[in-house]
C-alpha cells in the first residue's frame, strides 16, 4: 500500500513530555499538510510544508509546536511540553507537486494523541 | 472563518436522497469534498473548481456556485456505506497557490436499513 503512512497510530504522553508524530507522504508527493481534529469537530489546518521548506504555518501555535519535512525521511510534527489541551487526532495529508492539475490531498490514518 | 455546512446531521433510510450544503464567506477557487468514518482518515470524494461545474462519482455528485460561494453535495439512492461525516474543504482565492484547505463544520450522515 503506497498511501500516506503515519506513526504511531496512538501515542500517550504525560504532561510536560514531548510528542513526535511522523508522516511519510505517498510516493511521488512532495507537499505535506498537518491538521488537528478534536472529537466531534472538523479538521483544523496547522502547517503546510514542502521538502525542506515551511510554506504556511499560520495554523500552528507559535509556542511548543514545530514541524519539519527534511530532504530525506518523513515529516515530523513535534509538540514540546505537552498539555491536556493537546489531546486530539493529528492527521497528515500529502499531494503531488503539479499544482496546475489541482490535485487532492490524501490523508493518513492519523495519530491519536492522549495526554495524561 | 470556516465554511458552514448544513444540515449538521441527517438520518436517512437506505435508498433515500440527501443534499449537503457548504457555504463560505470568502471568494473561493475550489471546493474539495471528503467523507470520514468514525476513527478513520478522511477519504477524498471530488474537487470542484470555480466555473460552476458539476461532477459525479458513482451516485454522488456535487455542484459549485462561485457567485454564491456555495457548494452542494448530492447523494442519490443512499447506501449503508454512505454513512459518515462529510466535510467540505475550501481554497480561498485570496490564498490561491497556497493550497491550504479550510474545512467546514461537517455533516453527519446516518443511513439506516
Amino acid at each position: 500500500n503506497a498511501g500516506v503512512m503515519q506513526n504511531p497510530r496512538h501515542l500517550v504522553r504525560r504532561r510536560g513530555q514531548e510528542a513526535r508524530l511522523r508522516c511519510s507522504p505517498m510516493k511521488g508527493h512532495s507537499h505535506v499538510y498537518w491538521y488537528r481534529q478534536l472529537p466531534e469537530e472538523g479538521l483544523k489546518f496547522m502547517v503546510y510544508l514542502q521538502k525542506e521548506n515551511i510554506i504556511d504555518e499560520s495554523g500552528m501555535p507559535k509556542e511548543r509546536f514545530s514541524a519539519e519535512f527534511p530532504k530525506e525521511g518523513p515529516s515530523i510534527l513535534r509538540i514540546q511540553q505537552v498539555v491536556r489541551g493537546d489531546s486530539a487526532a493529528y492527521f497528515c495529508a500529502s499531494s503531488p507537486w503539479d499544482r496546475g492539475l489541482n490535485q487532492p490531498q490524501h490523508f493518513g490514518d492519523g495519530t491519536r494523541l492522549s495526554i495524561l | 472563518q470556516q465554511p458552514v455546512q448544513s444540515p449538521q446531521a441527517v438520518i436517512l433510510r437506505e435508498g433515500e436522497d440527501a443534499v449537503i450544503n457548504c457555504s463560505s464567506s470568502k471568494a473561493l477557487y475550489s471546493v474539495h469534498w471528503y467523507r470520514q468514518k468514525h476513527g478513520e482518515a478522511p477519504v477524498f470524494l471530488m474537487i470542484l473548481l470555480k466555473g460552476g461545474e458539476q461532477k459525479g462519482h458513482e451516485k454522488i455528485s456535487a455542484s459549485f456556485n462561485e457567485k454564491k460561494q456555495q457548494s452542494s453535495l448530492y447523494l442519490t439512492a443512499s447506501q449503508l456505506s454512505y454513512s459518515g461525516t462529510y466535510f467540505c474543504g475550501t481554497e480561498d482565492l485570496s490564498n490561491f497557490g497556497n493550497e491550504k484547505l479550510t474545512f467546514g463544520t461537517g455533516t453527519r450522515l446516518t443511513i439506516i436499513p
